[in-house]
């Protein structure tokens, strides 16, 4: 079974508006670590966002905002105020096993959402 | 600010040909990881050093090799590359105690490997 799971096709939003990217994910585990990347066209990696198992609080960074809704295992991507520049492939992905801390714990990514920024 | 250094940017070999992609970070970072990244597949983790002096395998290792230079570098090595490793491949580092917020990998800018 897929771990990190994004499921929509590509998606388009009109510049200015907000627009929301799933991410549900599959643990047993209590201590967890959900992120969101950025990849443009350009190819590098960019984090955006970290949401922790245990935080009490949705996480926030500028228009980035994590709708983090832990008994639905749902992490999903806000983004305000869409620029042309958000245009992009986005993934989310997960880090399980050990303490938040733990050297040994990997990231386990989902296969990308695609948006497209309209003028 | 260099942050993850991944070279070379661009390699075509042919099959059976061997490499070594380096990766180098100076963010004194504990844990070091690679990656490939293919059409419709996210990215899969090859291997990971969880500090100097130890590697792990992750989900691909087949036919990959890596090593642990020092705390800055970890090379990835192709003994007898084949077609299907025809792909995008990634270093990544992490530092694993004491950020905040912990856990955030910072990626190289990639390699895009051909295998003809």
């Amino acid at each position: 079974a897929q771990k990190i799971t994004q499921t929509q096709p590509g998606m388009f939003v009109q510049e200015k508006e907000a627009v929301t990217l799933d991410c549900t994910y599959d643990t047993s585990d209590p201590s967890y670590g959900l992120f969101w990347y950025k990849q443009p066209s350009s190819g590098e990696m960019i984090f955006l966002i970290y949401q922790g198992s245990y935080d009490q609080q949705n996480a926030t960074e500028g228009r980035y905002s994590l709708n983090f809704q832990k008994a639905r295992k749902s992490a999903n991507l806000v983004i305000s105020a869409s620029q042309l520049g958000d245009s992009a492939m986005y993934f989310c992905a997960m880090r399980e096993g050990g303490k938040v801390t733990g050297a040994n714990s990997k990231l386990t990514f989902g296969k990308g959402i695609t948006l497209s920024v309209r003028p | 600010n260099a942050g993850v250094t991944q070279t070379p940017k661009f390699q075509v070999l042919k099959t059976g040909q061997s490499m070594t992609l380096q990766c180098a970070q100076d963010m004194n970072h504990n844990s070091m990881y690679w990656y490939r990244q293919d059409p419709g597949m996210g990215l899969r983790l090859i291997y990971y050093s969880a500090s100097e002096g130890t590697t792990d395998k992750g989900e691909v290792p087949n036919g990959y090799n890596v090593s642990r230079l020092n705390k800055r570098e970890f090379s990835l090595r192709l003994e007898s590359a084949a077609p299907s490793q025809t792909s995008v491949y990634f270093c990544a580092s992490r530092m694993v105690a004491g950020a905040r917020p912990p856990d955030i990998q910072y990626f190289g800018a990639g390699t895009r490997l051909s295998v003809l």
